[in-house]
């Protein structure tokens, strides 16, 4: 079935680790996003990319990293220097197109002890 | 306006009856306005995307709006079943850029 994919759906680290979250698609798809949700807020943007080895930071990309080496794949890192890293992080994609629709992963709910 | 907002917040609606609710976004270099449905323990699903002045799109029960010139798009819900209960999210696209920008959501819960 074609869809968007994300791993695992609960992660717990210790304060102090990076962490990588997986979001691989099979919907032939150029542009990737994550996002971030915290309690009482909508989705913010982290990173997104429109092709294969390019990204853009979104509105709080700090503490972030990401790559797009494979068009199906846009893994997400969550560094140390992220200051409030426990949260629900949701990753999309879209055609290339303009108008297009997302199509979301179920997300990962990161706890950080 | 900056930023994406949704209002309101949530809203409490009764089974049969019908409720719409606001997104507004920069008017500025607007590309498109997207809408999608979350339900709890589920993905985003999208409803709409709408890229034209004054246009209107529906589906089933659910339609929307677009006024690109002010800013705004209202989603209405009509005679409310306990299944529209979710909360609905709007994002703004600028300009053929790739970045989507969410609001809050507004988050609707439908009583029998």
């Amino acid at each position: 079935d074609g869809g968007i994919t994300q791993s695992p759906k609960y992660l717990f680290r210790k304060e102090g680790q990076n962490v990588t979250l997986s979001c691989e698609q099979n919907l032939n798809h150029d542009a990737m996003y994550w996002y971030r949700q915290d309690p009482g807020q909508g989705l913010r943007l982290i990173y997104y990319s429109q092709i294969v080895n390019d990204f853009q930071k979104g509105d709080i990309a700090e503490g972030y990293s990401v790559s797009r080496e494979k068009k199906e794949s846009f893994p997400l890192t969550v560094t140390s220097a992220q200051k409030n890293p426990t949260a629900f992080y949701l990753c999309a994609s879209r055609e290339t197109g303009g108008n297009t629709e997302a199509f979301f992963g179920q997300g990962t709910r990161l706890t950080v002890v | 306006i900056l930023n994406v907002e949704q209002s309101p917040q949530s809203l409490h609606v009764q089974e049969g009856d019908s409720t719409n609710f606001t997104c507004s976004f920069p008017s500025s270099n607007f590309y498109a306005l997207h809408w999608y449905r979350w339900e709890t323990a589920k993905s985003p699903e999208a409803l709409f995307v709408m890229t034209l002045n004054g246009d209107e799109k529906k589906k089933g029960r659910i339609s929307a709006t677009l006024n690109t010139k002010e800013g705004y798009s209202y989603l209405y819900i009509k005679g409310s079943q306990p299944e529209d209960s979710a909360t609905y999210l709007c994002a703004s696209q600028r300009s053929n850029d790739y970045k989507l920008s969410f609001g809050a959501g507004t988050t609707v819960t439908v009583r029998a």
